[in-house]
């Protein structure tokens, strides 16, 4: 089965670039979706199809897809960015999500 | 605003079985295709179960395969998870969440509030 490689937890400096990332074996060939959590909430969708921000998601969440790994870049990131980010992909008509990142916000 | 609201979680010993619903509102519905999403407590999200919108294409996750079932009733805006002989390892919130763009490889947008389901050994 396809699996997804996130990294467990990154930090970043209040202001700074956060880059969250997920490995996949050819990635590339996948739409990616990226979606946040915080706690006690359901997700959000703040990526789709690799580099698509949906209304009401602040500019300074991208995303890019390359080769085996996609990543989240969130840019000056703010307190409120402080959550758990998960990717997501298809494979064989099967869903699959990254184990999530953890994002401090320092 | 667009909304899902599930219902039909609680407390089920193991081997017993509930039934999910997932109610639509302001977007129409028989549009849309639809997932099951569950997240065991402090674990990360798992795939479940997709559903298209007129019902003829079914997928299931080989963990939940044979023991749930998606359905879903456009005229009721409606989606629906049988679960059926329950174990432990399927405690979990679990949430509807409307597929995005017009194939199976589209995105989760948006999701519902969830509804916990506690399986008792």
């Amino acid at each position: 089965s396809y699996e997804l490689t996130q990294p467990l937890s990154v930090s970043v400096a209040l202001g700074q670039t956060a880059r969250i990332t997920c490995g996949g074996n050819n990635i590339a060939s996948k739409d990616v979706h990226w979606l946040q959590q915080k706690p006690g909430q359901a997700p959000v969708l703040v990526i789709y199809r690799d580099t698509n921000r949906p209304s009401g998601i602040p500019e300074r969440f991208s995303g890019s897809n390359s080769g085996n790994t996609a990543t989240l870049t969130i840019s000056r990131a703010q307190v409120e960015d402080e959550g758990d980010y998960y990717c997501q992909v298809w494979d064989s008509n099967t869903g699959v999500f990254g184990g999530g990142t953890k994002l401090t916000v320092l | 605003e667009v909304q899902l609201v599930e219902s039909g979680g609680g407390l089920v010993p193991a081997g017993g079985s509930l039934r999910l619903s997932c109610e639509a509102s302001e977007f129409t519905f028989s549009d849309y295709t639809m997932n099951w999403v569950r997240q065991a407590p402090g674990k990360g999200l798992e795939w479940v179960s997709y559903i298209s919108s007129s019902s003829g294409t079914i997928y299931y996750a080989d963990s939940v395969k044979g023991r749930f079932t998606i359905s879903r009733d456009n005229a009721k805006k409606s989606l629906y998870l049988q679960i059926n002989s329950l174990r432990a390892e399927d405690t979990a919130v679990y949430y509807c969440a409307r597929g995005g763009g017009s194939t199976v490889t589209g995105w989760f947008d948006p999701w519902g509030q969830g509804t916990l389901v506690t399986v008792s050994s």
